[in-house]
């Protein structure tokens, strides 16, 4: 059974750099879309980017500027940079797998990250 | 951006009662392969989303068959055959045929 485990730092002040990491249990690393997924309270979902085993990656046209998402193979693991935020990005960030066809199968349970002075 | 639509934003059921979300796209999902790159998920309330449809008609493992897709190109439904309590929460769709992924503004499914 695939698992995603998720965690971050979940308050940051405005400017400051957001970083959230994801540990993939069960299942291959590879020939997969690691992936992450924004929700604002109270809003819809809101895709960020996605990167494959290899470190090719995908990302939100508005996020583009500000987001870096990297893998490292070695520990199953990927991650998630958000540069300069403000109260816009405050949300629940999830991770979750991809497959090739772009289905989202599996997600993590979300980390809440405010942002406030 | 394809952008999708869906609609009613809002759902009052009947338990037993069928039910029916739309889904539309401003451009076609259909992937040359032949399939509708179409995903509905269901967020339950506190939980993170779950993936119930993919292709636009092929349940995920474990979902009941009382819930279908439908649709190709730009439209796209779901339906409930008869609601059951567990269902409650927001159903999103999203296309998946290309970057940026994109989802629709869910659709809320409450018990009357």
């Amino acid at each position: 059974q695939v698992q995603l485990q998720q965690w971050g730092a979940g308050l940051l002040k405005p400017s400051e750099t957001l970083s959230l990491t994801c540990a993939v249990y069960g299942g291959s690393f590879s020939g997969y879309y690691w992936t992450w997924i924004r929700q604002p309270p109270g809003k819809g979902l809101d895709w960020i980017g996605e990167i494959n085993h290899s470190g090719s990656a995908n990302y939100s046209p508005s996020l583009k500027s500000r987001v870096t998402i990297s893998v490292d193979t070695s520990k199953n693991q990927f991650s998630l940079i958000l540069s300069s935020v403000t109260a816009a990005d405050t949300a629940l960030y999830y991770c979750a797998r991809g497959n090739d066809e772009g289905t989202v199968e599996y997600w993590g349970q979300g980390t809440l990250v405010t942002v406030s002075s | 951006d394809i952008v999708m639509t869906q609609s009613p934003l809002s759902l009052p059921v009947t338990p037993g009662e069928p039910a029916s979300i739309s889904c539309r796209s401003s451009q076609s999902l259909l992937h040359s392969n032949g399939y509708s790159y179409l995903d509905w998920y269901l967020q339950k309330p506190g939980q993170s989303p779950q993936l119930l449809i993919h292709l636009s008609s092929y349940r995920a493992s474990g979902v009941p068959d009382r819930f279908s897709g439908s649709g190709s190109r730009t439209n796209f439904t779901l339906k409930i055959t008869r609601v059951e309590a567990e269902d409650v929460g927001v159903y999103y769709c999203m296309q998946a045929l290309q970057t940026p992924k994109t989802f629709g503004q869910g659709t809320k499914v409450e018990i009357k």
